[in-house]
């Protein structure tokens, strides 16, 4: 089964704007990672943030964690049409393999 | 790029068929997990290898099996196909002494089963 939730399911918007993704999980973590998937590809690893962080910036990415809430939010700045794809969270559990939740599907127009 | 290959790319099989699957990981990383990732949903861990032993399993049955050789690569094997096996596989090494948070994926095998 997913660890976790995306939310939500899919998205639409249009250049320029913002996208903001949610994630929630179950268990307890270590950190708290969002990865990128182009047409059903492999994974490109965006950003990782620890327990103890609760905000992370990377460029246009902002990353919070709510670690009370088992939850975090990935928001995307001034998106563009490249940034189509799907995203996903992905906690550790506190073991060595990754559990990914159901993604969210970011469809950006032109 | 994450340096990490996959083949094939794609493949179909039938029914009750075997099928193995390859991975090639970055020079020197001795860890390798497995994920299958069914349409629409996200990765699900299979399982990990690491100095060419099995280290962790996920809720998958036996005959899903792997190898990984003293070069670092790696096999998933799948026996007995059934329709449900229809999926992409993706592959992600890292280097040793470190956790989960610098896993590097390689771009998929998708496997059809008719």
């Amino acid at each position: 089964s997913q660890q976790g939730e995306e939310d939500p399911q899919a998205l639409s918007i249009q250049e320029g704007e913002n996208a903001t993704m949610n994630c929630s999980y179950k268990t307890s973590i270590n950190n708290l990672q969002w990865y990128r998937q182009n047409s059903g590809r492999g994974l490109v690893h965006l950003i990782l943030i620890r327990s103890n962080e609760r905000e992370k910036h990377s460029g246009r990415l902002r990353v919070t964690l709510d670690t009370s809430k088992k939850s975090s939010s990935l928001l995307i700045t001034a998106s563009r049409a490249a940034d189509t794809a799907s995203y996903f969270c992905a906690t550790d559990g506190n073991t060595d393999k990754l559990i990914f939740g159901t993604g969210t599907r970011l469809q950006v127009f032109p | 790029e994450t340096g990490v290959t996959q083949s094939p790319t794609h493949l179909i099989k039938t029914r009750g068929q075997q099928v193995t699957l390859r991975c090639s990981s970055q020079s020197g990383h001795n860890t390798v997990s497995w994920y299958q990732q069914a349409l629409g949903q996200g990765p699900q861990f299979i399982f990990q290898y690491y100095r060419e032993e099995e280290n962790g399993r996920g809720n998958f049955p036996p005959r899903f099996s792997g190898l990984q050789f003293p070069n670092y690569s790696s096999e998933l094997n799948v026996n007995a196909l059934e329709l449900d096996d229809s999926a992409l596989y993706l592959c992600a090494s890292r280097p040793p002494g470190l956790s989960t948070d610098t896993q590097y994926f390689g771009p998929g095998t998708r496997l059809t089963v008719l």
